[in-house]
């Protein structure tokens, strides 16, 4: 219940094309579901975040579509560039009161694009 | 400003030593959290400070031990650590009542 399961678990995309990450949770009181792009050696950086009451988010090339009823969400990169080699986690946060949220990872996802 | 700043960057310690690793954000953020991250696998939680207070424990061994001196800083006191503690450390904080983290560059941490 606690699980985010994150697919695929790597993605050769050639450049300007898209690049597309799934994820899935089974427990409903998850209510905030975050993307994060990692580099190697640096932390996790916030790239775009949902609530379940929105279908669609889109920032520049990011877009994340949430599909409530199948408990999925997913990202889109649109026009990949080399510079968005990375890891991307997914990740599903439920608030336990105060200013306290427990946010969970999906295994992640290491993106290539290739120039 | 949205910046988490661990210290050290690197950390090369004997499993007889004591060290300390330090989180230092700016933001007005009333929750702090520690992850672990191994390589090629998610950050793990392994606490969470809200108001200055620790609020959660995953069950982590005695052998690390949270301070959270004022809310603006964070830190984790390392004691006889086992190789297997060898790993990337993260901290992040969030805001209150909101639940974006930002996470700092993390502190490596190599056991030996």
């Amino acid at each position: 219940q606690q699980q985010v399961k994150q697919s695929p678990q790597s993605l050769i995309v050639q450049k300007g094309g898209i690049s597309i990450i799934n994820c899935a949770y089974e427990n409903t009181a998850f209510d905030y579901f975050p993307w994060y792009q990692q580099f190697p050696g640096k932390g996790p950086a916030l790239l775009i975040a949902i609530r379940p009451d929105v279908s669609e988010k889109k920032e520049g090339r990011f877009t994340i579509s949430f599909n409530k009823s199948a408990k999925q969400f997913s990202l889109h990169i649109m026009d990949s560039q080399p510079g968005d080699s990375a890891t991307y986690f997914c990740a599903a946060s439920r608030n336990y009161g105060g200013a306290t949220n427990k946010l969970i990872f999906g295994t992640g996802t290491l993106l290539a694009v290739q120039p | 400003d949205t910046e988490v700043t661990q210290t050290p960057k690197h950390l090369v310690m004997g499993m007889t030593n004591k060290k300390s690793l330090k989180c230092e954000q700016h933001m007005g953020h009333r929750a702090m959290y520690w992850y672990k991250q191994k390589a090629k696998k998610p950050p793990e939680l392994m606490f969470v400070y809200s108001y200055e207070k620790l609020s959660i424990n995953e069950s982590v061994p005695s052998r690390f031990s949270p301070e959270c001196p004022n809310s603006s800083l964070l830190n984790l006191h390392l004691h006889a650590l086992q190789p297997e503690d060898s790993a990337l450390y993260l901290c992040a904080s969030s805001p209150q009542l909101n639940t974006e983290a930002f996470f700092g560059q993390g502190t490596r941490l190599t056991v030996v």
